[in-house]
C-alpha cells in the first residue's frame, strides 16, 4: 500500500533559525514526485517543493530544500532563516496521497 | 491567471439534509481532485477526474456522496443525506495531467452538520 507518515505533529522554531520536517512514505513503484506543500491559516494550501525520485540531486528553492533519501524512503524539508510567514501546516504528499502535517510555529 | 474557484466558502446543514460544492478549476487543467479534510488531519482523496472521466473513486462513500464533471471543466460534489462526520473542509484541486504537476488548491468549503 502506498502511505506518507509525518511523525511530527508540531515544531516550533525560532526566527532565523533552521528546522526541519520529517517525511517518510512507502511505495513500490520505482520513478515518482513527492511535494510538500504549505498550508497557512485559513489560507490555501500551496506548493513549496517537488523532488523526482530519479534526480540524485535534492530539490531546492531559496530557503527551502529536501534532504531525500531513496533507499530509506525517507523525504525530509529544511527551512532556513525561518521567518514569521513560515508558521503554517506542512504536508509531505505522494501523488494525491497526503501526510497527517506538521504545525510549525515560530517564535519571535 | 485565475486560481481555484470553489462555493459556498461555509455551509451549514442538519444531519439527514443535501448539499451540493461546486468547484471551477484553472482552465485548461485535465485533473480535478476532491478531497476531505477533517479538522488535524491530512486531506484525503474522494474522487479524481481525467477530463470528465473518473481515474479513483475509491474512497467515496458511494452511498451518499456523488460527484460529476461536467464537460470536463466544472465539477459539483454532492453529500445526501449528511452525517454528523461529514463535518470537514471539502477542497477542490487541479493540475496539468499528470501525477507528478503541481495541485493548484481552491479556498475549501467548511461544512458543518449539526
Amino acid at each position: 500500500a502506498q502511505t506518507v507518515t509525518q511523525s511530527q505533529p508540531e515544531m516550533s522554531v525560532q526566527e532565523a533559525e533552521t528546522v526541519t520536517l520529517s517525511c517518510t512514505y512507502d511505495t513500490s513503484e520505482s520513478d515518482y514526485y513527492l511535494f510538500w506543500y504549505k498550508q497557512p491559516p485559513s489560507r490555501q494550501m500551496i506548493l513549496v517543493i517537488r523532488q523526482e525520485a530519479y534526480k540524485q540531486q535534492n530539490a531546492t528553492e531559496n530557503r527551502f530544500s529536501v534532504n531525500f533519501q531513496k533507499a530509506a524512503k525517507s523525504f525530509s524539508l529544511k527551512i532556513s532563516d525561518s521567518q514569521l510567514g513560515d508558521a503554517a501546516m506542512y504536508f509531505c504528499a505522494y501523488k494525491y496521497i497526503f501526510g497527517t502535517g506538521t504545525r510549525l510555529k515560530v517564535l519571535a | 491567471e485565475a486560481g481555484v474557484a470553489q462555493s459556498p466558502r461555509y455551509k451549514i446543514i442538519e444531519k439527514r439534509q443535501s448539499v451540493a460544492f461546486w468547484c471551477n478549476p484553472i482552465s485548461g487543467h485535465a485533473t480535478l481532485y476532491w478531497y476531505q479534510q477533517i479538522l488535524g488531519q491530512g486531506p484525503k482523496l474522494l474522487i479524481q477526474f481525467q477530463n470528465n472521466g473518473v481515474v479513483d473513486d475509491s474512497q467515496l462513500p458511494k452511498d451518499r456522496f456523488s460527484a460529476e464533471r461536467l464537460k470536463g471543466v466544472d465539477s459539483t460534489l454532492k453529500i445526501q443525506p449528511a452525517k454528523l462526520e461529514d463535518s470537514a473542509v471539502y477542497l477542490c484541486a487541479s493540475s496539468l495531467l499528470f501525477s507528478y504537476n503541481e495541485q493548484f488548491f481552491g479556498p475549501g468549503t467548511r461544512l458543518t452538520v449539526l
